[in-house]
């Protein structure tokens, strides 16, 4: 498998569930990050992680916590959502962003998040 | 903070029409810049990107952007649209800095095809 993969494509949850989504990259990238994509508006960067270690959190609430475990693999573990944090959830890696021109990001296909 | 503008939500043109979705950026320094497209139920993919040089850069699927610092513009052009096209089309702007650099997006430009 190539390029950057996530799972499940769609996950409806309740708002006291817990569940998880995968990301994995095929690239041999450094870095990942998560975006949240909602209809309107612009995407937002959530996370950046760096050869494992979180290097950005931009404000994100502590109902969602992401995990990199290794450079290839990034979860976002999801609990006690609200609805309006339905959306689409994009993972992200590049190869070696830190310190000169910022590297091309290549994306996954999302993981469109229903909130009920 | 850097910021993109995309004024343009939703354009409709012919198949086989030209095509330009404007952008403009908000940034003190030089810019590095980025057009993505995405396509209904997938991610963004990269479309082409300008860092230096020339300031016309060519990208895939026929598309092609101009870099112009004096109207901080990047706006993203197509002499034959195609009615695969028809997707979502993102400006992104990132900064040289220490770390991690991340893209500031723009809102998009939906684009409609037809025949």
């Amino acid at each position: 498998e190539t390029g950057v993969t996530q799972t499940p494509r769609h996950l409806v949850m309740g708002m006291t569930n817990k569940k998880s989504l995968k990301c994995e990259q095929h690239l041999g990238h450094n870095a990942m990050y998560w975006y949240k994509q909602s209809a309107k508006k612009p995407l937002e960067l959530m996370f950046v992680y760096n050869f494992k270690e979180q290097t950005e959190n931009n404000s994100v609430p502590s109902r969602f916590s992401p995990e990199c475990p290794n450079s290839s693999h990034l979860f976002l573990h999801l609990h006690t959502l609200q609805p309006e944090d339905s959306a689409l959830y994009l993972c992200a890696s590049s190869q070696d962003p830190a310190g000169r021109a910022p590297d091309t990001q290549y994306f996954g296909p999302g993981t469109r998040l229903t909130v009920l | 903070a850097q910021s993109v503008t995309q004024p343009d939500i939703h354009i409709t043109v012919s198949e086989g029409a030209s095509l330009e979705l404007r952008c403009n950026y908000s940034y003190g320094a030089t810019p590095y810049l980025f057009w993505y497209v995405q396509s209904p139920g997938q991610g963004l993919q990269l479309l082409l990107k300008y860092f230096s040089g020339d300031t016309l850069v060519q990208g895939i699927k026929g598309f092609e952007a101009e870099f112009k610092r004096s109207q901080s513009s990047f706006n993203l052009r197509k002499p034959s649209v195609h009615w695969s096209d028809a997707a979502e089309y993102f400006c992104a702007v990132a900064s040289l800095g220490s770390g991690n650099t991340p893209l500031v997006f723009g809102k998009g430009t939906r684009l409609s095809v037809i025949a």
